[in-house]
């Protein structure tokens, strides 16, 4: 079936201005997770859904960055008021079990 | 929390050659998977290998839990093996960790 989808694939923004991201699991996958990718470095944990249930936002990196996933399905992440240090690519991942699969990830750009 | 390393940070190899990536992580886990991102950012799931050891073609993987490191073997390498190698390991909770990643570079 297919994987797990995400849009936009690019985005840029002006610092100050709300971006939404979203994603599409894989159907049927119970777990979503949100992680954020620095130029250079691994994936880092943002937040952590089990179907409509926000179990782990420990990652978010301010209250600027918000989540959800309202039906168990797609969810959204969105950030406030962008700044330059929010520019990284924002990565999905979906689970039925224990191994995740990873969506193509948004660029963000804040210039 | 858990702390993740890989070795080598580089690696540089003539396509043909066979190489060894480690993975170390500080305390116990109950998933260890393998990722190669490509040079289009797409993290393509290789292994999920808590323990024992797994093959699948020119790949393969070794995880010794009660050591705290895994190995992934790649055997005649090819200049599509090129990219970031990642190890990723979760604890008893939900927070995958991942390690800096191995770049790797296939010369033809």
């Amino acid at each position: 079936g297919a994987g797990v989808s995400q849009s936009p694939r690019y985005k840029v923004a002006k610092r100050g201005q709300d971006v939404a991201l979203r994603c599409d699991p894989i159907s049927g996958h119970v777990s979503l997770f949100w992680y954020q990718q620095a130029l250079g470095q691994g994936p880092e944990f943002l937040t952590y859904f089990q179907n409509e249930a926000q179990l782990d936002k420990s990652g978010l990196p301010s209250d600027r960055f918000f989540a959800e996933r309202p039906e168990g399905s797609v969810s959204t992440l969105k950030i406030q008021r962008t700044q330059q240090e929010d520019s990284a690519v924002y990565l999905c991942a979906s689970s039925l079990s224990a191994e995740q699969y990873f969506g193509p990830g948004t660029r963000l750009t804040v210039t | 929390g858990i702390q993740v390393e890989q070795s080598p940070p580089d690696l540089i190899l003539q396509e043909g050659a066979n190489s060894t990536l480690r993975c170390n992580f500080s305390d116990s886990v109950n998933n260890l998977q393998w990722f190669h991102q490509n040079p289009w950012g797409q993290l393509i799931n290789l292994f999920y290998i808590p323990s024992g050891t797994k093959q699948n073609g020119r790949l393969s993987a070794t995880t010794v839990a009660t050591e705290r490191y895994s190995l992934l073997y790649i055997s005649s390498s090819q200049t599509t093996d090129s990219g970031v190698y990642f190890c990723a390991v979760k604890d008893y909770g939900q927070n995958f960790v991942f390690g800096p990643g191995t770049r790797l570079s296939v010369l033809p």
